[in-house]
């Protein structure tokens, strides 16, 4: 979507190795969302930020870390600890606890 | 917590048929109640929103209903076309949490 940036757009690595997934956006929002999407299912939160420096769990935090240096980026690292890492991640932003915009995503294939 | 259920998990309408998509939520704490349009290779777009003061609202082909004291909410699109075809999500939020809860959503596809 236009002012959210999400990259790589396919993403492939081997099992065991640590992994970042980009998300860079210039709309000025505070809020910042990670969602996980398995085929056939809803979005799962991962992790949430509302604000810069400050950044949350959510339902399937496990096996993820990231950080919120600045307002305009929100990387997603998907380490080895994640049992079932191939997944599209959906990078978005919002305010509220809702999110308003998404990226396009990125797919994660790790064999 | 809050679930959201979604029905049905597929839909195949003819063009120019309506179609409705409903869902079901369990918080009755819950008072904002968007829709997302997700296309094949895209993120979920937010097509539309009601919140819990209101009983419906409309935009052009597209409206949603709400019905708080049955926890039913659903997302009506009119004279359907090719281009609507895609993924939609419902979803609930209140005010006792502060993060949206997803329904497992629904693969619309209109037939030519």
């Amino acid at each position: 979507d236009g002012g959210i940036t999400q990259s790589p757009k396919y993403l492939f690595r081997k099992e065991g190795q640590n992994v970042t997934l980009s998300c860079e956006q210039n709309l000025n929002h505070d809020a910042m969302y990670w969602y996980r999407q398995d085929p056939g299912q809803g979005l799962r939160l991962i992790y949430y930020s509302q604000i810069v420096n400050d950044f949350q769990k959510g339902d399937i935090a496990e096996g993820y870390s990231v950080s919120r240096e600045k307002k305009e980026s929100f990387p997603l690292t998907v380490t080895s600890a994640q049992k079932n890492p191939t997944a599209f991640y959906l990078c978005a932003i919002g305010t509220g606890g809702s999110p308003l915009h998404f990226g396009n995503g990125t797919r994660l294939t790790v064999t | 917590g809050e679930n959201v259920e979604q029905h049905p998990s597929t839909l195949s309408v003819q063009e120019g048929d309506s179609a409705v998509i409903k869902c079901t939520y369990s918080d009755s704490a819950s008072n904002y109640f968007p829709w997302y349009k997700q296309e094949l290779g895209k993120g979920p777009q937010l097509i539309i929103d009601i919140r819990s003061n209101v009983g419906e609202k409309k935009d052009q082909r597209i409206a949603v209903t709400l019905n708080k004291t049955a926890k039913h909410f659903s997302l009506h699109i009119t004279e359907t076309q090719p281009e609507d075809s895609a993924v939609y999500f419902c979803a609930a939020k209140g005010t006792s949490y502060d993060k949206v809860i997803f329904g497992p959503g629904t693969s619309l596809s209109v037939i030519p």
